[in-house]
Order: C-alpha cells, then structure tokens, then sequence
C-alpha cells in the first residue's frame, strides 16, 4: 500500500491567497483525521471524517477553514483567506475502526504551509 | 492542566545506554495509549499500542500505571537510528477518537 498520500509537499503563498490542501487515505479505512503541527501548540485535531462525513470540526480554527471529503479515497482541506498565522505543517491520517484499534493512525508526510 | 504532559528533553545518550521516560495523562477514562516516534520534519509514525499493563517489543519496553496515569517508554540498547522525538498519545475517554498529542520527549544517541 503507498500509505496516506498528501499534496502538495510544500506551499508558500501570499496572505489572502486561497490555499488547497489533499489527501488520499489508505484504502478501506474509514476513518480520517485533519491535524496541524506548529512548535508552539503541537499537533492539533482539526477535523475529523468518518465514512466521508465530518464528524466533528471543532478544532478547526474558523470560517476561514473548510474541508471535505467527497468520496472514499479524497479529501481536501481549504484555507480562503490564508493569514502568516496559518503557517504550520497540515497533516492527514486515516485508520480503520476511528484509531482507537492496534493499529492507531497512519499519518501522512504532511504539507509544509507557509504564508507570506 | 495538559491532557497529556511529557518531559520535553532532550535525553542526550551514547550508543549503547538504556533512556526511559515518562507521560502524565490526564482522563482517568482512556482505556489504550499509543507512543508514536517522530523524525525531524517527518510525520509521525506508530511505535507502539500500550494496553493493560504495557507491551514489549524488541528493545522497546511500554508501562501503564494507571493508579498514577503515567505511561513510560524505555529504550534498550539505544542505536543512533533511535534519535527521534517520541509522542505520547491518549484518547479524551473509553471510546474517544479524538487523541490527545503529548508534545514529545526529544531523544539523541550519540556514536
């Protein structure tokens, strides 16, 4: 299996610009977690999708932030405006039985966002 | 309070030594633990599930105490290859999908 794929690997934007994050989860899990990692708050959950239905978005930050997950194998975290302050490392993971099982999350190589 | 503290390090050891330390949790609930190993500008991946007690696995050694909701992980035999920061992962309760991140234990084995 190639594992979680995300694109792209690095994104460096202008404030204001929108930002389109991607990622494919590992074929027959069904579960699957936006996070964020910065140095000062660590990794974050952001949103979280179970059989391609958001679950819970509680942690994501505010309007600015959308993601979906229009089938199976697809997700897409959206950030419209982009602000310096969202700069981090985007992160998805996906798992079968919501990660709770041995086998935890598999993460993804994560997208490396900065906004200038 | 943190759901999940650690002691950020970092535990600087030779090639060689034994380094264990530890995570505090906070919900008295979370039934299964995961330690995830983090390389520098790396996703993190899945070290080991820590259930009952603790788990084994080669020179990697997981303890549950949860009279005092900490879990330890000790390494044996450090190799340079253990150089990584490793996270201490809790679920929020029982049936919890949301896991609470530690911030990590930097550890760095020197030749």
């Amino acid at each position: 299996d190639a594992g979680v794929i995300q694109s792209p690997r690095h994104e460096v934007t202008e404030m204001g610009q929108e930002v389109t994050l991607r990622c494919k989860p590992i074929s027959g899990h069904n579960s699957l977690f936006w996070y964020r990692q910065t140095m000062m708050r660590g990794l974050e959950l952001l949103i979280y999708f179970n059989n391609n239905v958001p679950i819970d978005d509680s942690g994501m930050p505010e309007d600015r932030f959308s993601a979906k997950m229009p089938n199976a194998s697809f997700s897409t975290l959206k950030i419209q405006p982009s602000e310096p302050r969202d700069s981090a490392v985007y992160f998805c993971a996906s798992s079968s039985d919501r990660g709770l099982s041995g086998e935890g999350y598999t993460f993804g190589s994560g997208t490396r966002l900065t906004v200038v | 309070r943190k759901e999940v503290e650690q002691d950020p390090g970092p535990f600087n050891v030779p090639e060689g030594a034994t380094v264990a330390f530890n995570c505090t949790y906070s919900n008295s609930a979370s039934q299964s633990f995961f330690w995830y190993r983090q390389d520098c500008r790396k996703e993190p991946k899945l070290l080991m599930s820590v259930y009952s007690s603790g788990n084994e696995d080669g020179r990697f050694t997981a303890q549950l105490n949860r009279a005092s909701q900490y879990i330890s992980l000790l390494i044996r035999d450090s190799k340079l290859s253990d150089s990584a920061t490793y996270l201490c992962v809790a679920p929020r309760g029982p049936n919890d999908y949301k896991l609470s991140f530690g911030a990590g234990t930097t550890v760095t084995v020197r030749a």
